[in-house]
């Protein structure tokens, strides 16, 4: 069963650092797709980025671009989001998504992290 | 940017036929991939490349896309489809985009 697993909420304040994961199993992590979707409180989906493990190629949102780092680690099929310098304003439930090298659909998706940004 | 424009809302009585809309400047182009996400759950895609369904995602799901509007057609809704839709498509030049989504109430 293909599955992308999450790591689980975090509360943070603001200017601290933040990495988040999406650990992958039952396919071959390398030839997928991870993108990251951001839902703020009751509000829609917005795309962030997109990264291909097997070659670590990268692409951002403009919105995102320089906001957040995208990596991933090969040897243990995980995916990460990152933030050097939280602000309130990043407070949302942020999800991890496959997408097929040649289709762009999203499938599965993570069970979410909610990250909440507070002092 | 690319706008794909949902109706904040579409109201459908069980045993009906909900359409839900997905407006872009000639998104009849595109390929559209519809997802349904219930209250504290994670979105589900429901319908991709337009009009095909994932394996265990009931035939009364179906899409059609042209000119400007795509649209998701859920036939003899269920309390159980009550949810948001979401709407998205891939473009080169601005990667992925979803739409603002739509939330479907049974009454």
């Amino acid at each position: 069963e293909v599955q992308l697993v999450q790591s689980g909420a975090e509360v943070k304040k603001p200017g601290e650092s933040l990495k988040i994961s999406c650990k992958a199993s039952g396919y071959s992590f390398t030839t997928y797709w991870i993108g990251w979707v951001r839902q703020m409180p009751g509000k829609g989906l917005e795309w962030m980025g997109i990264i291909y493990p097997s070659d670590s190629d990268t692409k951002y949102s403009p919105s995102f671009q320089g906001h957040v780092t995208i990596s991933a680690d090969k040897s243990i099929s995980t995916a990460y989001l990152q933030w050097s310098s939280l602000k309130a304003s990043d407070t949302a439930m942020y999800y991890c998504a496959r997408r097929a090298d040649n289709s762009d659909y999203f499938d599965p998706w993570g069970q979410g992290t909610l990250v909440t940004v507070s002092s | 940017s690319y706008v794909l424009t949902q109706p904040p809302s579409v109201s459908v009585a069980p045993g009906k036929t909900a359409r839900i809309t997905c407006g872009g400047n000639n998104i009849g182009s595109k390929s559209v991939h519809w997802y349904q996400q219930k209250p504290g759950q994670a979105p589900v895609l429901v319908i991709y490349y337009d009009n095909d369904r994932p394996s265990g995602i009931p035939e009364r799901f179906s899409g059609s896309n042209s000119g400007n509007t795509a649209t998701l057609t859920i036939s003899r809704v269920e309390a159980g489809d009550e949810a948001d839709y979401y709407c998205q498509v891939w473009d080169s030049s601005i990667d992925h985009s979803f739409g603002g989504g739509t939330k479907l109430t049974v009454l």
